[in-house]
C-alpha cells in the first residue's frame, strides 16, 4: 500500500543550527509533497509545499528538496530556533487522489 | 478568516455511547477533510466532501462512523458505540479548489480529542 515514513523519529539540535528531517514516500505516482509542523494540543501547521515537477523550494528559513529518483523528501530548517520545536510530518498525495497521506512524524527538539 | 473551528476540544464518553463532533471549515472553502490522529502517529484520512457531497471514505472506516455536511458548510461526524479503541484526537481539515486548480493545501483545526473509557 501507500505509505509516507520518516527516517528518523527524533531530531535534537542545537540553537543556531541547521536542522534536516528527512521523508521517504512509496508512491511513485505522487505529484503532490507538503511539511506540516504540530505543536503539542495544536493541529498540523502547513509550513511548506513542492511539486513533482519542481526539486527544491524555499520559504522563509525553511527548504524542501525532492528527489523523485529514491523517493525522498527532506525539510531544512535554517538557524533552529526554540519555537520551531514540535513533530514534523511529510505528507503526499496521489497523482489521482484528493487526500493527502501522512507519515508518522519527526519530533524536533531544541536546545538552548 | 478565523480558521478551523472544532468543537468539543475534548470528550470522554463511556464505551457503547455515541459521540457526535463539530467542524466548521474556513467560510468559503468547499472542501473539509476529516482525519483521525492517535499519539506518535501522522493523522489518517477518514473522509472527505466537496460542498455537501462525500466524495470518498476510507476503506478503513467503520459502519459505526458517519459524517455529513448537509448545507456544505459545518460537517459532523458521528461514531455510534463507541469502543476504547475510537480514542484518538479526530482532525479536520478544509481547503479551496478555487484559489488555484488542484489546491491540496489542507488548513487544520485542532482537533477533538476523543478519549473512551
Amino acid at each position: 500500500g501507500e505509505s509516507v515514513g520518516l527516517h528518523l523519529p527524533t531530531l535534537s539540535v542545537q540553537e543556531g543550527d541547521n536542522s534536516i528531517i528527512n521523508c521517504a514516500y512509496s508512491n511513485s505516482a505522487s505529484d503532490y509533497f507538503i511539511w506540516y509542523k504540530q505543536e503539542s494540543g495544536k493541529g498540523p501547521q502547513f509550513i511548506i509545499d513542492i511539486r513533482s515537477n519542481m526539486d527544491k523550494r524555499q520559504g522563509q528559513r525553511v527548504t524542501v528538496l525532492l528527489n523523485k529518483t529514491v523517493k525522498h523528501l527532506s525539510l531544512q530548517i535554517a538557524a533552529t530556533q526554540p519555537g520551531d520545536s514540535a513533530v514534523y510530518f511529510c505528507a503526499s498525495r496521489g497523482e489521482y487522489g484528493n487526500k493527502l497521506v501522512f507519515g508518522a512524524g519527526t519530533i524536533l527538539r531544541v536546545k538552548s | 478568516d478565523t480558521g478551523v473551528s472544532q468543537d468539543p476540544r475534548h470528550k470522554i464518553t463511556k464505551r457503547g455511547q455515541n459521540v457526535t463532533f463539530r467542524c466548521d471549515p474556513i467560510s468559503e472553502h468547499n472542501r473539509l477533510y476529516w482525519y483521525r490522529q492517535t499519539l506518535g502517529q501522522g493523522p489518517e484520512f477518514l473522509t472527505y466532501f466537496q460542498n455537501e457531497a462525500q466524495l470518498e471514505k476510507s476503506r478503513l472506516l467503520s459502519d459505526r462512523f458517519s459524517a455529513e455536511r448537509p448545507k456544505g458548510s459545518f460537517s459532523t461526524l458521528e461514531i455510534q458505540r463507541t469502543e476504547q479503541g475510537d480514542s484518538a484526537m479526530y482532525l479536520c481539515a478544509s481547503s479551496s479548489t478555487f484559489v488555484r486548480k488542484f489546491n491540496e493545501k489542507l488548513f487544520f483545526g485542532s482537533g477533538t480529542q476523543l478519549s473512551v473509557l
